[in-house]
């Protein structure tokens, strides 16, 4: 199993503030990374797939980058409807999720 | 639209079985692989298995391989989940989901969930 990371485990902002979460991956898996947001009782959304594509319906403000072992996911402007828990997964093969990332009000 | 019903919640025994369903609808359903996830409470995300919707081939992680079997019913647009020799480990929501894309054995991330089926094990 390829092992995932995510840092930091939470994440404490306020509304308008520029965020960034990373995973990381204990192997090269090329673009092959996905990012999902997910609030409590509900299923994951996609966000981001191939690393740095945005998923549709998506608001503009999230961005992805990276490739090999290290990515990130951005949200350029936190909104209200952004605090939740994010997941890193990639689909190199088989598929992980990171541990998540903890995104709650400063 | 893209569908995924689940079966609804299963309250079951230790060292018993569950099979929760998982019904697509919207979509050409054979073209699609279809992912298990699992999540305890207050815990992340665990990726169970994976089967081809089409011709009924699937793949596990290794953690489950023994307990778990995927399935699917064409006629039905169905796919199934049944995990064996449960314990109070077990207890989770188990989700269905859909590859964002067709062929390339599946190696997609995941574009549509279900709702979530919660399996509660206890004596």
């Amino acid at each position: 199993d390829i092992q995932m990371t995510q840092s930091p485990s939470t994440l404490s902002a306020s509304v308008g503030d520029r965020v960034t979460i990373t995973c990381r991956t204990g192997q090269n898996i090329n673009t092959n990374l996905a990012w999902y947001q997910q609030k409590p009782g509900k299923a994951p959304q996609l966000l981001i797939y191939e690393a740095s594509s945005l998923e549709s319906g998506v608001p503009s403000r999230f961005s992805g980058s990276g490739s090999g072992t290290e990515f990130t996911l951005s949200i350029s402007s936190l909104q209200p409807d952004d605090f939740a828990t994010y997941y890193c997964q990639h689909y190199h093969y088989f598929w992980t999720f990171g541990p998540g990332t903890r995104v709650e009000i400063e | 639209q893209v569908q995924l019903v689940q079966s609804g919640a299963e309250v079951k025994k230790p060292g018993a079985s569950v099979k929760v369903s998982c019904k697509a609808s919207g979509y050409p359903f054979t073209n699609f692989y279809t992912f298990w996830v699992r999540q305890a409470p207050g815990q992340g995300l665990e990726w169970l298995g994976t089967i081809n919707s089409s011709g009924g081939a699937t793949r596990t992680t290794l953690k489950f391989r023994d307990r778990v079997s995927l399935s699917r019913d064409t006629s039905t647009s169905t796919v199934y989940m049944e995990m064996d020799m449960l314990t109070s480990e077990d207890t989770a929501v188990y989700y269905c989901a859909r590859a964002r894309g067709v062929g390339n054995d599946g190696t997609y991330p995941f574009d549509h969930w279900g709702q979530g089926t919660l399996v509660t094990v206890s004596s």
